[in-house]
C-alpha cells in the first residue's frame, strides 16, 4: 500500500524559509514522478510543482519561480520542499502527491493528475 | 488560465440517493479531468481521471461523464463513507487548476 509520510506541522515568521518532506513507501518501481501542492483556508487546490524520478529535473509554477524549490533523495524515498520569503498568504496546507506517469513513445511522461496524496502539512506564516 | 467552477457548492442529501455534481470549464479540456474527494483530516482521493476512468479500488457507484467543457461526477445510492468535499481537476492545460470544490453533506 503507497503511503507518502509528511514532516510536522510548521509556524514561521514572515520572511522565512520553510521546508516539507514527504517520504514515500510501499510502491516498488521508482519511475514516478512527484508533485506538491497546497491549499489555502478556504480555496481550492494550487500546484506549487514537480520533480522527475531521478530528481534531476525540476518544473515549478511561474507565480512560484524564485521561492520554490523542490529535492529529491533517491535513496531514502524522500522529497523536499523549500518555500523562501514566506507571507502570510502562504498559510497553508502544502501536500506531496505521486504521479505514476504514462509511458509513451518509449518515454516516461507525468499525467499530471495525482494517483496518491500525503495527509499534508500545515504552515502558518505569522508574525 | 483554465478556471474550473463546480456546482453546487454544498449539496445535501440522505445516504441512498444520488448525487450529481458539475464541474465547467472556461475552455476546452478534452476529456483530461479528474476527480477527487476530501475528507477532513484526510489525504485527497484520486476517484476519476481522463473524465470517466476510475482510480484503483474505487467503488462502481461513483462515474464520471463529459468532454470539452462540461463535466458530472455521479455518485448512485450515497454511503454514509461518501460525505465529503469533491473537487476537479484538469490537467490538459498549464498551470493545472482545480474547482472550488462541492461539499456532500448529510441532509
Amino acid at each position: 500500500q503507497v503511503q507518502l509520510v509528511h514532516s510536522g506541522a510548521e509556524v514561521k515568521k514572515p520572511g522565512a524559509s520553510v521546508n516539507v518532506s514527504c517520504k514515500a513507501s510501499g510502491y516498488t518501481y521508482t519511475t514516478y514522478y512527484i508533485h506538491w501542492l497546497r491549499q489555502a483556508p478556504g480555496h481550492g487546490f494550487e500546484w506549487m510543482g514537480i520533480i522527475n524520478p531521478s530528481g534531476s529535473t525540476t518544473t515549478y509554477a511561474q507565480r512560484l519561480q524564485g521561492r520554490v524549490s523542490i529535492t529529491r533523495d533517491t535513496s531514502t524515498s524522500t522529497v523536499y520542499m523549500e518555500l523562501r520569503s514566506l507571507r502570510s498568504e502562504d498559510t497553508a496546507v502544502y501536500y506531496c502527491a505521486l504521479d505514476y506517469a504514462d509511458y509513451v513513445d518509449n518515454r516516461f511522461s507525468p499525467t499530471y493528475y495525482f494517483d496518491h496524496w500525503g495527509q499534508g502539512t500545515l504552515v502558518t506564516v505569522s508574525s | 488560465e483554465i478556471v474550473l467552477t463546480q456546482s453546487p457548492g454544498t449539496l445535501s442529501l440522505s445516504p441512498g440517493e444520488k448525487a450529481t455534481l458539475s464541474c465547467r470549464a472556461s475552455q476546452t479540456v478534452s476529456t483530461y479531468l479528474a476527480w477527487y474527494q476530501q475528507k477532513p483530516g484526510q489525504a485527497p482521493r484520486l476517484l476519476i481521471y481522463g473524465a470517466s476512468n476510475r482510480g484503483n479500488g474505487i467503488p462502481g457507484r461513483f462515474s464520471g461523464s463529459g468532454s470539452g467543457t462540461d463535466f458530472t461526477l455521479t455518485i448512485t445510492r450515497l454511503e454514509p463513507e461518501d460525505f465529503a468535499v469533491y473537487h476537479c481537476q484538469q490537467y490538459g492545460s498549464s498551470p493545472r487548476t482545480f474547482g472550488q470544490g462541492t461539499k456532500v453533506e448529510i441532509k
